[in-house]
């Protein structure tokens, strides 16, 4: 059974520090990787995708990389800024189904 | 990009009720919908997958006479919470995705609370 775990739970950074978050998986038999920001209350919204056989995607401040042998993914934000405040989700495809299994998520928190 | 609207995004109901939720993807047709169910400070549980013009598919220990899924056309689809109680209350999400590509796009989300 695939488990998605994020660590860590919680982080307060100041403004302007970059930072990683982590996201591990148990089966390494994914068919893609997403990382998504949430915000209280709201939906989500999908940063970035992964692919099976890709190793890393990049969209302005985020960078994610996904290394599957050994079962991790990390999302790089650089220079991060208060309105990067939220949830941050990874989640894990298993084969074309659509089915997506997700992490508990990473509150961020970014102090003007 | 795409656009699903959810709605309500918030609903208070008493005890033995039942709340409809829509899910509409605005500008693309979704041949499959997802609902998931989200608890504080936890992670999204997916429910059950739905195509459209076929019954939903339920994940293990979703009751699918309590949480009834319809998805009649391919831009709408609802979930039912029949005969709610306070336990059903969470935060249920809606996500779709069209026919073509693989980026599921959510729903804003809608919290339930049952009193």
């Amino acid at each position: 059974k695939q488990e998605v775990t994020q660590i860590p739970a919680a982080l307060s950074v100041p403004e302007g520090e970059n930072l990683v978050l982590n996201c591990s998986f148990t089966d390494s038999a994914i068919y893609n990787l997403q990382w998504f920001r949430q915000d209280p209350g709201k939906g989500l919204t999908s940063l970035l995708l992964i692919q099976s056989s890709q190793r890393e995607q990049t969209s302005g401040r985020l960078n994610a990389s996904l290394d599957k042998s050994s079962g991790r993914s990390t999302l790089y934000i650089a220079a991060s800024q208060p309105g990067d405040s939220a949830t941050y989700l990874c989640a894990v495809k298993r084969g074309n189904t659509g089915k997506l299994i997700f992490g508990q998520g990473t509150t961020l928190q970014v102090k003007p | 990009g795409a656009v699903v609207s959810q709605h309500p995004s918030r609903v208070i109901c008493k005890s033995g009720t039942s709340v409809k939720i829509e899910c509409r993807s605005l500008d693309f047709q979704a041949t499959t919908m997802f609902w998931y169910r989200q608890f504080p400070k936890k992670s999204l549980m997916l429910m059950a997958t739905s195509n459209e013009g076929s019954k939903a598919t339920y994940e293990q220990g979703v009751e699918k006479d309590k949480f009834l899924i319809n998805h009649a056309s391919l831009t709408l689809s609802t979930l039912t919470v029949t005969s709610a109680h306070p336990e059903d209350s969470s935060f249920y999400i809606c996500s779709a995705r069209g026919a073509v590509g693989e980026k599921l796009f959510f729903g804003s989300g809608t919290q339930l609370s049952v009193l």
